[in-house]
């Protein structure tokens, strides 16, 4: 039973367009996300977290939307850059005094010259 | 810092042998986690501890596994006896209280 749902394994985008990458999740208890990156032969790398208190965080080129009542998180980068290419996770935790960290699987991201 | 350290980074063994992959926390994180990476499953929490104490073990797949962290500075995880399902991608992870986790680069794991 997946908590944690990245629906699409690979999106294929130009450089210099939007790429959003979409999350959906089933527990209403989790309370914090975040979005990983990752290259291969290397850890997970964090990038950008949401509280549930909040609809939008911004960092950068890096945007996380959060919609509460859909349980459905997207990050949009813009404008999307070849070396942004990588599996990016989401992950979200129940926050307060649990830290446990639920992925999703994973989306491929291809950013093209 | 050097960021979280895993080691080995690879390590190739036979059925039925003991393996012992070993994590270095960032010095100050009183959070620690170990995930198994695979095609099928993608990343598995396997067990968190905080402030040293096993917190969630559910992740462990079976008493094959286990993981210890015998001070602020170190944490292992061990497989006795190895079995060729085992193959995966291990990764060490630490935190400070609710903020993002760090991982180290994990450890390739091969059981033939």
């Amino acid at each position: 039973d997946q908590q944690v749902k990245q629906n699409s394994p690979s999106l294929s985008v130009q450089e210099g367009r939007i790429s959003i990458l979409n999350c959906d999740y089933t527990n209403s208890m989790f309370d914090y996300f975040l979005w990983y990156k990752k290259y291969p032969a290397e850890g997970p790398t964090f990038l950008i977290s949401i509280s549930s208190i909040k609809d939008k965080n911004e960092d950068g080129r890096f945007t996380v939307f959060l919609n509460k009542s859909a349980k459905h998180l997207s990050l949009h980068i813009v404008p999307s850059q070849p070396g942004d290419s990588a599996v990016y996770f989401c992950a979200a935790s129940p926050g307060g005094s649990n830290y446990k960290l639920t992925f999703g699987k994973g989306t491929l991201l291809t950013v093209n010259p | 810092d050097a960021g979280v350290i895993q080691s080995p980074r690879h390590e190739v063994t036979e059925m039925g042998q003991e393996v012992t992959l070993r994590c270095k926390p960032i010095s100050g994180h009183n959070s620690l986690f170990w995930y198994r990476q695979t095609m099928m499953r993608g990343l598995e929490l396997l067990i968190y501890f905080n402030n040293n104490v096993p917190i969630d073990d559910s992740g462990m797949p079976e008493d094959r596994f286990s993981a210890k962290m015998p001070n602020a500075s170190f944490s292992t995880l061990k497989i006795q006896p190895s079995e060729p399902r085992d193959s995966a991608v291990y990764f060490c992870a630490s935190s400070f209280h609710a903020t993002e986790a760090f991982f180290g680069q994990g450890t390739r794991l091969t059981v033939v």
